[in-house]
């Protein structure tokens, strides 16, 4: 079945870089986009980016010029790095397919990322 | 940015009652191709979001019937009848037309 699963360090310094993994089993990385999206502590969803079945990228904005999405197809495992972390970055980190009806339809379980000094 | 505007913020409802959920869109949701990619989610206590309904309407699967989808253009609503306990959470539309792709602010489910 589709799973996705998220991991990394839970405390990160300010200005550092976090770099997550999705480590995804029951889809082919080449056929079916991962996004990631974050959730600060009691607050709404942000989408962070894609990439996108052929490799390609898109990123939001807000975060582009921090923010890099990667994969290795043959590990089946996607990778965010995002540069000069603050405060207010941090937040539960999550990955999920993007697939049916081009919704984002299956989710890892989360990853928690605090950032302080 | 597009922004969705979720309403109410917060609704109170019995046990085998009903909720509607409204999401309002500052665009138009149709995409070039004609295709309108709003999404509704929920998210219970402690878990990540599950998918309900994609593109509108279209129920994913798993997902009862007492959940539909309905509306066109920037208004859209979410129905579920006969609430149970596990229809508990914060509910979130999601549009996938516009870059970047936007959450609604939520909406919490309680009983009443």
């Amino acid at each position: 079945q589709v799973q996705l699963k998220e991991s990394g360090p839970g405390l990160v310094k300010p200005s550092l870089t976090l770099s997550l993994t999705c480590t995804v089993s029951g889809f082919s990385l080449s056929s079916y986009g991962v996004i990631w999206v974050r959730q600060p502590p009691g607050k709404g969803l942000e989408w962070m980016g894609v990439i996108w079945g052929n490799g390609n990228t898109n990123y939001n904005s807000a975060l582009k010029s921090r923010l890099s999405i990667s994969r290795d197809t043959s590990k089946s495992q996607v990778f965010l790095k995002m540069n000069n972390l603050q405060t207010e970055d941090t937040a539960m980190y999550f990955c999920a397919r993007l697939g049916q009806g081009a919704a984002f339809d299956y989710w890892g379980q989360g990853v928690m990322v605090t950032v302080s000094s | 940015d597009v922004v969705l505007t979720q309403t109410p913020v917060s609704l109170l409802i019995s046990l085998g009652g009903q909720a509607s959920i409204s999401c309002r869109s500052s665009q138009s949701l149709v995409h070039s191709n004609g295709n309108t990619y709003l999404h509704w989610y929920l998210q219970k206590p402690g878990q990540s979001p599950q998918l309900l309904i994609y593109q509108v309407s279209n129920r994913f699967s798993g997902i009862p019937d007492r959940f539909s989808g309905s509306g066109s253009g920037t208004d859209f609503t979410l129905k579920i009848s006969r609430v149970e306990p596990e229809d508990l959470g914060v509910y979130y539309c999601l549009q996938r037309t516009h870059n970047p792709w936007t959450f609604g602010g939520g909406t919490k489910l309680e009983l009443k």
